[in-house]
């Protein structure tokens, strides 16, 4: 099973500010084999980023993913009031498997 | 537009079983394949399988083989999900979600609302 590590686990910033968040796989899942997503509490994952870098459908631009191999990024460029909220990595190379989960909550 | 509705919060005692259902609007049955993935309370998400419903086959993840049964209705475009002998460490949300494709695993692109399912004496 591909194990996916995700760091920080809460990142405490002010709206406005850069986020950059880190997911690393046990094992390489390629160049395209990742996505992120976003949780708000009370609300389904909403699909953000696939294929690493692709920024899913009505996404805004702020949002960039990044990586190959084990090591991939989220970044978020100006962070907007809706932003914070929990962001999870998933790998589907190999079946499918979830990181633990960034907070990113406000300062 | 693609919808994915699924059914009631359920309450259970420990060593039943709950079976909890995901109804697919559009094509969705003829051109993708659904995932159930459950989130237990303040914790991350958890895969535990899916169905391709044009051909019936599934995939579950090792932790829960032999636990969960997965199914589809073409008819009613609608996914199962039945989970047995449940415990207390089963209580969390059960989503469905979409892969859009038949024929590899892709990203989930739209999920269901979530379904609560605790389980106590």
């Amino acid at each position: 099973e591909i194990v996916l590590t995700q760091s920080p686990g809460t990142l405490s910033l002010s709206p406005g500010e850069r986020a950059t968040l880190s997911c690393r796989a046990s094992q390489s899942v390629s160049s395209s084999y990742l996505a992120w997503y976003q949780q708000k509490p009370g609300q389904a994952p909403r699909l953000l980023i696939y294929g690493a870098s692709t920024r899913a459908s009505g996404v805004p631009d702020r949002f960039s993913g990044s990586g190959s191999g084990t090591d991939f990024t989220l970044t978020i460029s100006r962070l907007e009031p809706e932003d914070f909220a929990v962001y999870y990595c998933q790998q589907y190379l190999s079946s499918f498997t979830f990181g633990g989960g960034t907070k990113v909550e406000i300062k | 537009q693609v919808q994915l509705v699924q059914s009631g919060a359920e309450v259970k005692k420990p060593g039943s079983s709950v079976k909890v259902s995901c109804k697919a609007s559009g094509d969705t049955f003829s051109n993708s394949a659904i995932s159930w993935v459950r989130q237990a309370p303040g914790q991350g998400l958890e895969w535990m399988g899916g169905i391709i419903p044009l051909f019936g086959t599934t995939d579950y993840a090792q932790k829960f083989q032999g636990r969960v049964t997965i199914s589809a209705d073409q008819s009613t475009t609608t996914a199962y999900l039945e989970l047995s002998s449940l415990r207390p460490e089963d209580t969390a949300i059960y989503f469905c979600a979409r892969v859009p494709s038949l024929y590899q695993n892709l990203w989930h692109d739209y999920w269901g609302q979530g379904t609560l399912v605790a389980v106590s004496s």
